[in-house]
């Protein structure tokens, strides 16, 4: 069966800092992979989406970027956080009918 | 992809069948109704989908209308671990291609004991 993990689950960065989120998936082969991100009583909005290695569309204009090195791995990253980057980021895989599975999420404060 | 339209909120009593409504009048016939929820601070959780039959996994039913125009999650027995907010998304599927999954304002489960 298919495992999304993602590291860390909470993490506190001063503004400024970078940021690396990791995401991986087990038991799946060329899955679409997605970062989401979920504002505090908000909705899901989807920041990056990649279709294969090296493949990567962004859906919104900002300071984080993301990157797929291998088939089943997914990084999201900051060179330079924002306040405004404080949030619940989610990775999730879909599959070749692009129903999607989340990751369990890393909670994000920028101090 | 279709607008949906859920009750905010909704109460069931523990043991017994949580029977979450999903409004989409709107719906066109390619497109199907997924079935998310997501816990308190936990990444939101696939529970089910379907086109036009009813379908059953492990975790609930789904029943839709002959019209397709609604739709009903079943949780058969509740326990208090499916206290969640139940989000119902119609979106048709592009096999190959990967898309926004968009979350509406849901239905706040509560299951008491």
């Amino acid at each position: 069966s298919q495992t999304i993990h993602q590291w860390p689950a909470t993490l506190v960065q001063p503004v400024g800092s970078p940021l690396s989120l990791e995401c991986t998936v087990e038991g799946t082969s060329n899955p679409n992979l997605y970062w989401y991100r979920q504002a505090a009583g908000r909705g899901l909005q989807l920041l990056f989406y990649s279709v294969g290695i090296g493949q990567i569309s962004s859906e919104v204009p900002q300071n984080l970027s993301a990157s797929r090195p291998q088939d089943r791995q997914f990084i999201l990253s900051s060179k330079k956080l924002l306040l405004s980057d404080s949030g619940f980021y989610l990775c999730a895989w879909g599959n070749p009918l692009d129903t999607q599975y989340f990751g369990p999420g890393t909670r994000l404060t920028v101090l | 992809d279709a607008k949906t339209t859920q009750p905010p909120s909704m109460d069931c009593a523990e043991g017994r069948a949580a029977n979450l409504p999903c409004n989409h009048s709107t719906i066109s016939g390619n497109e199907y109704v997924y079935w998310y929820r997501q816990i308190h601070s936990q990444g939101p959780q696939y529970i089910i989908h379907g086109l036009k039959n009813n379908e059953t996994n492990e975790m609930a039913s789904l029943i839709i209308t002959e019209d397709r125009k609604s739709s009903t999650l079943i949780l058969p027995h509740a326990t208090l671990r499916d206290t969640a907010v139940y989000y119902c998304i119609v979106r048709y599927i592009s096999s190959g291609s990967a898309r926004q999954l968009t979350f509406g304002s849901g239905t706040q489960l509560t299951v008491l004991p």
